[in-house]
């Protein structure tokens, strides 16, 4: 069965430095993988996705992942942290059960990122 | 546009107390989907509709219905409310996945706490 791992539960990194959160996958085949950010009190948004082609994708807010098959990984980066980055974020890969017929996630347990001044 | 809309934002029930979360798109979205978020857990799906007038189980539907008799609309259910259901809970929406473009990012909604004494 497809799963998502997030390794990390909290992660603090001082303002102005880089970041790096950890996702790994379980799925035979080239996957469909998604992050996600929550904000406090809020509903989760889609930073970025990787279908296939280039493996490293840029996303919003200044983000990128890069797709490494080898690893099954996802890694989320982004080179210099705002203090508005502190939020939860969410890893997810879409379940292939059905063919993706049905467009289901399975989300990873987030990693919440705090932001030091 | 308004997106994916939840109501109510907050609720306390007490155990064995009904209730009705309602879930609003105005996107056209076909697909629609309940999440449940706990802490440590990430969002387990709970129910999805690929239609109206259809719905399926998702990983956790014990305890909860939904309906979808308007496009727009996906209404979940609880009908005796437990303590275990206490959660915060995120109405999503998609279009169905594209042929060469793969899986569909999903909208959520804002969320509601249900806090179950």
């Amino acid at each position: 069965a497809q799963s998502v791992t997030q390794p990390d539960i909290h992660i603090t990194v001082s303002e102005g430095a880089s970041l790096e959160l950890r996702c790994n996958y379980s799925y035979g085949a080239t996957p469909y993988l998604f992050w996600y950010v929550q904000s406090p009190g809020q509903g989760l948004q889609l930073l970025l996705k990787y279908f296939s082609g280039d493996t490293l994708v840029q996303g919003i807010k200044g983000f990128e992942a890069e797709f490494k098959r080898s690893q099954s990984s996802f890694n989320l980066r982004k080179p210099s942290v705002h203090w508005s980055d502190a939020a939860e974020y969410f890893c997810a890969v879409g379940a292939m059960g059905d063919g993706g017929a049905t467009n289901k996630l399975i989300f990873g347990t987030g990693t919440l990122l705090a932001v030091q001044p | 546009n308004a997106g994916v809309t939840q109501t109510p934002k907050f609720r306390v029930l007490k155990t064995g107390q009904s209730m009705t979360l309602l879930c609003a798109q105005d996107m056209n979205h076909e697909y629609m989907y309940w999440y449940r978020q706990d802490p440590g857990m990430g969002l387990r799906l709970i129910h999805y509709s690929v239609g109206e007038g259809t719905t399926a189980k998702g990983e956790v539907p014990d305890g909860y219905n939904v309906s979808r008799l308007k496009k727009q609309n996906f209404l979940l259910g609880l009908e005796s409310a437990a303590p275990s259901q206490t959660s915060v809970y995120f109405c999503a929406s998609t279009t169905p996945p594209r042929l060469a473009g793969g899986l569909n990012e999903q909208f959520f909604g804002p969320g509601t706490r249900l806090t179950v004494l």
